[in-house]
């Protein structure tokens, strides 16, 4: 079974630029999540969908940034104008259904912003 | 306002002892709980889980031990052994919000385990 992938694994770019990340994953998995890991901290969950509706999005800066998840498969999430606290991994991750403690986590993409 | 604490950032123990590692909540609606290990450059994968109405599950070498009167679980790693160097992360979710079970993580602790 392939697990959850994402891309670019690392990106690094200046202080107000933009930057999407792109996540696919695991195939069945109705549920998808984008969590943000600053250095030193735990994951903290960013947006959560269920198929291509928003369920959870209460910590999501929606000032700068934005998430879709288009046909309920592929989720992209978008930073712009990007700021330096931003660096940090961010991590998508894919359930079934109502199994959100049974997530899978794909390996993140490092984002630098400086 | 931090619902999941690891007040150990770090623990090194040496091969073949135990390993404890220590998390503490604050939010009473939590009822779930799990552990995840964390390798360098990879995403967290499950380790283990506690449902509150239970105060240990075991899985071979991994243990965890639920205090829920002292809002406080353990991981218990015996024996320890090189594989186990990782970041571990305690999780918590609250199973009663109708399957959106959002997971709240504590800060993480990396463990060493010296040969």
């Amino acid at each position: 079974e392939a697990g959850v992938a994402q891309s670019p694994r690392y990106k690094i770019i200046e202080k107000r630029q933009s930057v999407a990340f792109w996540c696919n994953p695991i195939s069945g998995h109705a549920t998808l999540y984008w969590y943000q890991q600053i250095l030193g901290q735990g994951p903290k969950l960013l947006i959560q969908f269920q198929n291509n509706g928003v369920v959870d999005d209460s910590q999501l800066p929606k000032d700068r940034f934005s998430a879709e998840r288009l046909k309920g498969v592929d989720s992209t999430l978008k930073i712009q104008p990007a700021k330096l606290e931003d660096s940090a991994v961010y991590l998508c991750a894919s359930s079934l259904p109502h199994r959100g403690t049974e997530a899978f986590f794909g390996q993140g993409t490092r984002l630098t912003v400086v | 306002d931090q619902q999941v604490k690891q007040n150990s950032p770090s623990l090194s123990v040496q091969e073949g002892r135990i390993s404890i590692l220590n998390c503490d909540y604050t939010n009473s609606m939590f009822d779930y709980f799990l552990w995840y290990k964390k390798y360098p450059a990879e995403g967290p994968t499950f380790l283990i889980s506690i449902s509150s109405i239970k105060d240990k599950n075991e899985d071979g070498r991994f243990t965890v031990f639920l205090n829920k009167s002292a809002k406080h679980l353990s991981l218990h790693i015996v024996p320890s052994q090189p594989g186990d160097s990782a970041v571990y992360f305690c999780a918590a979710t609250s199973l009663r919000g109708f399957g959106n079970e959002k997971l709240t993580f504590g800060t993480g602790t990396r463990l060493t385990i010296i040969p």
